[in-house]
């Protein structure tokens, strides 16, 4: 079965800590990508990963991905008020089709 | 056009109604996906086309749903008989013809099935 997890599910952080979330899943796949959601909106691109030991970095968020430990994380430095939002991570298992974590609900506290 | 953009936006409908979502994707963009997105989850893939043709529609729930993209552009997706569970924000996304490329999202249309 093509699974996607992510965790933590909810996550609550004060301004200026770091934070890890982390994303496994279940078979081989080179393409993993980062979105974001703000309540009632739709999805955002953050970050494409097509390789293995693939780094990207904007701003204060960084996404790295490893396929042989099927693992993906996305690093927040220094936490500020208007990161808070949902993060999905998603994988393509070579069908085209998206198959989506289950969302990072991050909230960030003054 | 600068985006993906879904038309309406919100829908309510009487369960029994047949309802019909569009789809405008990001000009030159041969791909186009439908997402169902459920409350407090992630998107769940629908159905995929390349240009006009249908390459997958695994995803879709039941007989009741239905989509098309007659000419490679728009898309419709088109639930007949609705049912309280199809209650849910129904995303469209494009994406160009390259391997790799991004899924683009639209705003997507939020369906209340009363």
């Amino acid at each position: 079965e093509l699974k996607v997890e992510q965790n933590p599910l909810f996550l609550s952080m004060q301004e200026g800590k770091n934070y890890t979330i982390y994303c496994n899943y279940s078979t081989t796949s080179d393409r993993l990508y980062w979105y974001r959601q703000d309540p009632g909106k739709s999805l955002e691109s953050l970050f494409v990963l097509l390789s293995n030991g693939a780094v990207k970095q904007e701003g204060r968020l960084m996404a790295s991905l490893d396929t042989k430990a099927r693992l993906s994380t996305l690093h927040i430095t220094a936490a500020v008020h208007d990161l808070s939002a949902t993060y999905f991570c998603a994988v393509n298992f070579g069908n085209e089709k998206l198959t989506f974590g289950t969302g990072t609900r991050l909230t960030i506290i003054p | 056009g600068a985006g993906v953009s879904q038309s309406p936006r919100y829908k309510v409908a009487k369960r029994g109604q047949d309802v019909a979502l569009r789809c405008d994707p990001i000009s030159g963009h041969v791909s186009l996906f439908w997402y169902q997105q459920a409350l407090g989850q992630g998107p769940e893939f629908l159905t995929y086309f390349q240009n006009e043709a249908q390459l997958d529609k695994s995803g879709l729930p039941s007989d009741r749903f239905f989509a098309e993209r007659p000419e490679g552009s728009v898309s419709t997706l088109k639930i007949q008989r609705t049912q309280q569970e199809d209650s849910a924000v129904y995303l469209c996304a494009s994406s160009s013809s390259r391997r790799q490329e991004t899924q683009y999202f639209g705003p997507g249309t939020r369906l209340l099935v009363l």
